[in-house]
Formats: structure tokens, C-alpha cells, sequence
């Protein structure tokens, strides 16, 4: 029944260590995104995936990089883990309305992944 | 400036109460409006579109006012699980694909 599901729940971690979050939706969506929210609790877009295809690239550092093998999947790995990347990553798909229509598309998100970096 | 800003609260409302509170945005092109709702340690979840003409679901009703770039939530006779962040969010402009702008939060905590 999950829609959105993200695993690990939790990742703790060590600074320097690559590790990976994994993102899967059974909604049918095309679109899939990553977010950072912060220990300020907002809620940063980092990457969009549409149809396999990057959209949105935000200043991230390199160290991210998310990888779509399909519609249902978005992974995000992160190399030389730091302090700073401490936060809870939220996975979230759409159905993305085309450029001629106007619809409000609603993002559905993952329960999230919490990691700390030690 | 934040492109959406909130008060953060907490807004400790007696249950049966009424709470209203506003989010304001800096992008006057701004296309569409949202209130999302997120419990402690949980996902944000959508709570309702923000209509021009204003628009209610059930107890909450929400307003937009595009000349002084403000969306507001009011929640009527306040319940105990109406307890949560509510997220301002904003899309900027048509076409965006989703690229959603969230505010931080307002805390309400409904007591008994």
C-alpha cells in the first residue's frame, strides 16, 4: 500500500564514508524529487527527476548525485559524507501536468531518511 | 528575503478554538499557492490547494490575497490532532515542473 517509500529510515554514519538513500513510488508518477530539510525545518528542493531525466539541479555539491534507473526509482548517493549533511532527506513524486495545462500537481512524500554524520 | 515566510509560532490554541495565521511571498508571478501540514518526525503532506477565491475543506479554509502576497489558513473549532507545522509552499511560476518554495513552518499546538 506504501506509496512513496524510501529506505533506510535511518543512516548514521561516519564523516568521509559514501553511502545511499534509495526512493521508490508506486503511484504511477513521472516525476520524483529529493529534499534536504535542515535542522531550521525547511524543506529544500534538491533534485527532479522527469521521465528518467534531470530538471532541477540545484546548488548542490557534487558530492550528491541522485540516479533514476526508472520512473518508480530515485536514488540519491552522497560521496565524502560531512557534518553538514546531517538532515532528514525526503523523497517525493508527482504527476506533472504539461506545459499547456494548468493543474496544480500534488507531491506525495516519503516517510524520509534521517541521517547523521558522525 | 526568504521567498516564503512564516511566523513560526508556536500558536497554542484551546481546543474549540479558532487559529488563523498568514504566509507571505516575495514572488509576485507566483502561480500556485498550498498548505501542507507535517507532524513532528513525519512527511509533509498536502492539506489543501489555495484558490483565488478563496476555498474551505471542512474546518480549514483557506485565502489568497495576490495584491499584498499573502495566502492564510484558518482552522474553525480546533482539535487536538489539528496539532502539527502547517507549510506554507508556493510555486513560482507556470511550467516550474514542481520546483516547489516551502516555508519553514507554523507550529499550532491545540491543547485541552
Amino acid at each position: 500500500d506504501t506509496a512513496v517509500s524510501q529506505t533506510p529510515k535511518y543512516l548514521v554514519t561516519q564523516m568521509g564514508n559514501d553511502k545511499s538513500i534509495k526512493c521508490e513510488q508506486n503511484l504511477g508518477h513521472d516525476t520524483m524529487y529529493w529534499y534536504k530539510q535542515d535542522s531550521k525545518k525547511f524543506l529544500k528542493i534538491m533534485f527532479s527527476y522527469n521521465n528518467k531525466e534531470l530538471i532541477i539541479n540545484e546548488t548542490v555539491p557534487n558530492r550528491f548525485s541522485p540516479k533514476s534507473p526508472d520512473k518508480a526509482h530515485l536514488n540519491l548517493h552522497i560521496n565524502s559524507l560531512e557534518l553538514g549533511d546531517s538532515a532528514v532527506y525526503f523523497c517525493a513524486s508527482s504527476l506533472t501536468a504539461s506545459a499547456a495545462k494548468i493543474r496544480q500537481e500534488t507531491q506525495y512524500f516519503g516517510p524520509g531518511t534521517r541521517l547523521l554524520v558522525l | 528575503r526568504k521567498e516564503v515566510e512564516q511566523d513560526p509560532g508556536p500558536f497554542n490554541v484551546p481546543e474549540g478554538a479558532t487559529v488563523a495565521f498568514n504566509c507571505t511571498y516575495s514572488n509576485s508571478a507566483s502561480q500556485s499557492f498550498f498548505w501542507y501540514r507535517q507532524d513532528c518526525r513525519k512527511e509533509p503532506k498536502l492539506l489543501m490547494s489555495v484558490y483565488s477565491s478563496g476555498n474551505e475543506d471542512g474546518r480549514f479554509t483557506a485565502q489568497l490575497n495576490r495584491a499584498s502576497q499573502y495566502i492564510s489558513l484558518l482552522i474553525r473549532d480546533s482539535k487536538l490532532s489539528d496539532s502539527a507545522t502547517y507549510l506554507c509552499v508556493v510555486k513560482p511560476r507556470l511550467g516550474s515542473w514542481g520546483k516547489l518554495q516551502f516555508g519553514a513552518g507554523t507550529q499550532v499546538v491545540v491543547t485541552p
